[in-house]
């Protein structure tokens, strides 16, 4: 069974860092493009950050390029997102899922709730 | 970026009728690996399920009540027959052009 556990939300300040990990498995981890999805309190889905396998193309959103990293250990089928210079509109649940076809993603993980808040 | 534009924002429908929610991008999707629009279903408290993928694919365990269709621009999520089941939140979401984008979401309730 195909399974994405993230982890590593939590109640930052503004302008701290916070690194997300989302943990795969039932999968072949090393051979996927991964992505990080976002949803803010109340609001609708927006992409993140996407990553390909072998971690030599990333892409990301404009409002994040800069301040997040979108990386990967293969070797422990880990998917991370290094976060820095956070800010309040950053607050919201980050999904991590797989883009197993061109274009998509699917399955998603549960989600980690970031809180950017003084 | 591509703006992808649903309607309407929210649906009530009466159990076993049909239901269908529109999705317009605001340039063409169409990519040499095909044309990458997906439907996704979040119910409520849930992480979101997708649906439809390349515009009609429908994923593993998804009931045939659920179609895609579309082309160019303008695509079309159609239940058949709605079911208790199918309450919650439909996005449409593009995978041709960076950044990906989604749209606003649909909200479907039962009448």
């Amino acid at each position: 069974e195909v399974q994405l556990v993230e982890s590593g939300g939590d109640l930052v300040q503004p302008g701290g860092s916070l690194r997300l990990s989302c943990a795969a498995s039932g999968f072949a981890f090393s051979h996927s493009w991964m992505s990080w999805v976002r949803q803010a309190p109340g609001k609708g889905l927006e992409w993140v950050a996407n990553i390909n396998d072998d971690a030599k193309e990333k892409y990301y959103v404009d409002s994040v390029r800069g301040r997040f990293t979108i990386s990967r250990d293969n070797a422990k089928n880990l998917l991370y997102l290094q976060m820095n210079s956070l800010r309040v509109e950053d607050t919201a649940v980050f999904y991590c899922a797989r883009a197993a076809t061109p274009g998509s993603v699917q399955p998603w993980g549960q989600g980690t709730l970031v809180t950017v808040s003084s | 970026d591509v703006v992808m534009t649903q309607s309407p924002l929210s649906l009530s429908v009466t159990l076993g009728q049909p239901a269908s929610i529109s999705c317009r991008s605001s340039q063409g999707l169409v990519k040499t690996e095909g044309t990458l629009l997906s439907w996704f279903l979040q119910r409520p408290g849930q992480s979101p399920r997708r649906l439809i993928y390349e515009v009609s694919q429908r994923d593993s365990g998804v009931p045939d009540r659920f179609s895609g269709s579309g082309s160019g621009t303008d695509f079309t999520l159609k239940i058949s027959r709605v079911e208790a089941d199918d309450v919650g939140v439909y996005y449409c979401m593009q995978g041709t052009h960076w950044p990906w984008t989604f749209g606003q979401g649909t909200k479907v309730e039962i009448k």
